[in-house]
Order: structure tokens, then sequence, then C-alpha cells
């Protein structure tokens, strides 16, 4: 069956740290993937976009890498900050091109100062 | 700019009643998304509207409608309600959500089904 996981549920780090979280993938062939952020009781922001030809995307303290072999993501966020505490979701459009997207169950971070 | 408005913010309501949900897309936009979030089941795309035309349908039984007007507003009609469909039903727009365009999403309708 298709599925979309994320590993776990919550992650706790303390502040100025590397945060990775993963999202794994079975039985798709995504041409993208993108990692969205929510906070409690907003709806979910859009942070990155990552295609299937690219290895790596950047954006200030934000790294995701795709790995279709593997078929996995990883999203990183470095010198973490207690702002960067929220849910953060990925999500990938199971048949390219269709504006249907398929979310992973999410992980919570939590950043302790 | 404004961003994705929706209405109400919270509604409750009771079994076997209906109700509508609106969404009001960002300025420009003509792609809407409707998706059900809840604690167990997360995220769940109900369907995609494009140029007033439904082009795509999540996996959710003939009680949840839609339709999109000519200025791309949005609603949502859930009928004969379930105390399952107490859910976050959450709107995105895009320019074309079918072009790998990024989503922006509203802040939700909190349904509560009593």
């Amino acid at each position: 069956s298709q599925k979309i996981e994320q590993n776990s549920e919550a992650l706790n780090i303390q502040e100025g740290k590397t945060a990775t979280l993963t999202c794994n993938y079975t039985n798709y062939s995504p041409a993208y993937l993108q990692w969205y952020r929510q906070d409690p009781g907003r709806g979910p922001v859009f942070l990155l976009l990552i295609r299937e030809n690219e290895k790596e995307k950047r954006k200030e303290r934000l790294k995701v890498t795709f790995d279709t072999t593997l078929k996995q993501s990883l999203f990183h966020i470095t010198a973490s900050q207690p702002a960067d505490s929220a849910t953060y979701l990925c999500a990938l459009d199971p048949s390219s091109n269709t504006g249907k997207l398929i979310f992973g169950q999410g992980t919570t971070l939590q950043v302790k100062p | 700019k404004a961003g994705v408005t929706q209405t109400p913010r919270y509604l409750i309501k009771t079994r076997g009643q209906q109700v509508t949900l609106s969404c009001s897309p960002i300025s420009g936009h003509r792609s809407v998304s409707w998706y059900q979030q809840t604690p167990g089941q997360g995220l769940q795309f109900l369907f995609e509207y494009f140029s007033e035309t439904q082009r795509n349908k999540g996996n959710f039984p003939g009680r949840f409608s839609g339709r999109q007007f000519s200025n791309s507003r949005s609603e949502m009609n859930v009928s004969t309600l379930e105390l399952g469909d107490s859910a976050l039903y959450l709107c995105a727009s895009s320019w074309d959500s079918a072009t790998n365009e990024k989503l922006f999403f509203g802040s939700g309708t909190q349904l509560s089904v009593l």
C-alpha cells in the first residue's frame, strides 16, 4: 500500500543543536516533495519544495535532502531556537501535477532553551 | 496582500445537521483545495477546484461536497453530520496547484459535531 511516514511524532532537542526530521514514503514516485510548518490552531505554512532531480535545497537555517533511491527526505534545522518549536509536515503529490497532496502525520519539534 | 480567509473560525453542530464552510483565496489564485485534519488521520485531501471545476477528489463520502465561484471563492458543504466529522477543515489556495505550486493555507474552521 502507499504510505508516507515521518520518523517520530515528537522530537525534543536543546537550543543551538541541529534538528533532523525524516520523511519516508513507499509505493510513490513523486516528482517533488514539500515541507510545511504548522503551529497550534493555525494552518500549515510552506517552507521548502525539493524536486526529484535535486539532491539538496537550503533556505537560511533550513536544509532539505531528497533521496529517490531510499525514498526518503531529511529536513534539518541548524542552530535551532525555541521559536522553531512546531509541527513539521512533509507532503507529496502521488501522481504528479494533480494538485492533490498527501501529507505525513507530522513531527512535533520542541526546542528547549 | 491578504492571506487565505476561512469563515467561520469555529462551528458547533449536532448530528444530522448540515454545514457550509467558506474560503476566500489569495487574490489572483485560481486553485482552491480543501483538507480535513484530525488527530488520528492527520491531513486528508477532500477536493480541489480550479476555475469553478472540481479537478480532483479524495476518498470521502458524497456527504462532502464543494463548489467554486467565478471569483475563485469556494464553499464546502457537509450534509447529515456525523460525530466523526469533527475536525479542522483547512482551505488552501495557489495559482495552480497542479503545477507544483506551494499551497497557502487558511487558519481553518474548527467543526465540532455533538
